[in-house]
């Protein structure tokens, strides 16, 4: 089985500062990761996803974050936070050959001005 | 075009009442997925489906959960006897396929359910 673990439940960051948000999983498989962004009374929205290769992935909204297969890591990082990029965020696995998403407990992200 | 869409959005219901929940996927989707997301946690699967059958139901907390699909496209997730530990908001997805590397799963906005 496959688990998640987002370290941060919330994180505060003025605007235009850097962020950065840590996910570390565990998997005896191997797996897809994505990162996932739920706006208030939003659906989630896929941030963006690590498949294979490069293990830099860039997403939307000017989103990133690197693969460390050693560390079984995951971070997602922005350099210069909006307003509108308060919301929660969720980090997930799948199963390479697999079909359904496990999420970690999301983090929380309220940017001040 | 237009995206995932539940039905109803919310939903209260007294302990032992049955619910039933709906998900309208993409139209084109072939795989659906319902998940439930409890308070202050992220996302549990439950069932998910590839055409008509359910391919892996493997989430479902126990026998009074159920759902189903019966022409490939809307889904129902229905609970029977209610009990409070079910509130949640529960969350359905499409996906063009199941499976493989592209097929991105969409997710609706979700139906809170509150069981008083």
């Amino acid at each position: 089985a496959q688990s998640v673990t987002q370290l941060d439940s919330q994180v505060p960051v003025f605007e235009e500062a850097p962020v950065e948000l840590r996910c570390n999983y565990s998997s005896s498989v191997s797996v897809y990761l994505f990162w996932y962004v739920q706006y208030p009374n939003q659906g989630l929205q896929l941030l963006l996803k690590y498949l294979s290769g490069s293990t830099l992935v860039k997403g939307i909204n000017g989103f990133e974050a690197e693969f460390n297969k050693s560390q079984t890591s995951f971070h997602l990082r922005k350099p210069s936070v909006h307003i509108s990029d308060t919301a929660e965020y969720f980090c997930a696995v799948r199963k390479a050959a697999g079909n359904k998403l496990t999420f970690g407990g999301g983090t929380r992200v309220l940017v001040k001005p | 075009g237009a995206g995932v869409s539940q039905t109803p959005s919310n939903k209260v219901t007294e302990k032992g009442k049955y619910v039933e929940l709906r998900c309208d996927p993409i139209s084109g989707h072939t795989a659906l997925y319902w998940y439930r997301q409890s308070l202050g946690q992220g996302p549990e699967f439950l069932i998910y489906f590839q055409g008509t059958g359910a391919a892996d139901d493997s989430g479902l907390p126990n026998d009074r959960f159920f759902a189903v699909r019966p022409e490939g496209s809307v889904s129902t997730l229905k609970i029977q006897r209610t009990e409070r530990g079910d509130s949640a908001v529960y969350l359905c997805a499409s996906s063009l396929m199941a499976g493989g590397d592209s097929y991105e799963q969409y997710f609706g906005p979700g139906t809170r359910l509150t069981v008083t």
